[in-house]
């Protein structure tokens, strides 16, 4: 029983294609986010959805385009990919936009060639 | 700029001996607190949380740490290190608007 399960766990693509990765929660929570992990172990919030809405958008570049058809999954779609994308991309969520706890997937471990 | 600092990048402890982590945090308000752990190659997984209740809180796997206001500091111990404890460990905060900010994490090596 995954809380917060994203799909693909590994996703090795060459540059210039794109490729999307799923998140679904089965929480029952209202906010969910997309965070990057660098190389260095650095996460950094990238989106931040409310109830299907968008609330936080950091600045990424517009090839990243996050999807939430309905309030349990918040999709990431990544155009023209480049190696500089390579990174572990976290989905998670919380309760709501004010709670002070979010659960987070197993991440995705995204390599460009 | 509301932050958290994790003041150690990487900490080796004997197996048996105390584990100390440290995080510093700016803010001119409580915060709310978390530390999370990240074995490898897995996801992050909440060891404790503080969001101002006792200053002092118990988390999973023995795992610790107490909220000092007088030193702006979040540091995570345990008594006694286990192998099983070698992750990487990240101390992070929520702002009002539930956007955590995460340190650059400290990596625990636990030597046997």
């Amino acid at each position: 029983d995954t809380a917060v399960s994203q799909t693909p766990k590994y996703l090795v693509t060459q540059m210039g294609n794109d490729k999307s990765i799923k998140c679904e929660q089965n929480l029952g929570h209202d906010t969910m986010y997309w965070y990057k992990q660098d190389s260095k172990k650095f996460l950094k919030i990238m989106f931040s959805y409310n109830n299907k809405e968008l609330i936080i958008n950091e600045t990424v570049p517009n090839r990243f385009s996050p999807k939430s058809p309905d309030k349990a999954h918040l999709n990431l779609h990544i155009n023209s990919l480049e190696l500089g994308d390579s990174a572990v991309y976290f989905c998670a969520s919380s309760v709501r936009q004010d709670s002070p706890e979010a659960f987070f997937g197993q991440g995705t471990r995204l390599t460009v060639v | 700029a509301q932050s958290v600092t994790q003041l150690d990048s990487h900490v080796s402890v004997s197996e048996g001996t105390p584990v100390l982590l440290r995080c510093n945090y700016s803010s001119s308000y409580s915060p709310s607190l978390f530390w999370y752990v990240q074995h490898p190659n897995k996801g992050l997984q909440l060891l404790l949380k503080y969001t101002s209740a006792a200053t002092l809180v118990k988390g999973i796997n023995g795992f610790e740490a107490e909220f000092k206001k007088s030193e702006t500091s979040f540091h995570l111990t345990k008594p006694s290190a286990h192998m099983s404890d070698a992750a990487e460990y990240f101390c992070a905060r929520a702002n009002t608007g539930n956007q955590f900010y995460f340190g650059t994490g400290t990596s625990l090596t636990v030597i046997p």
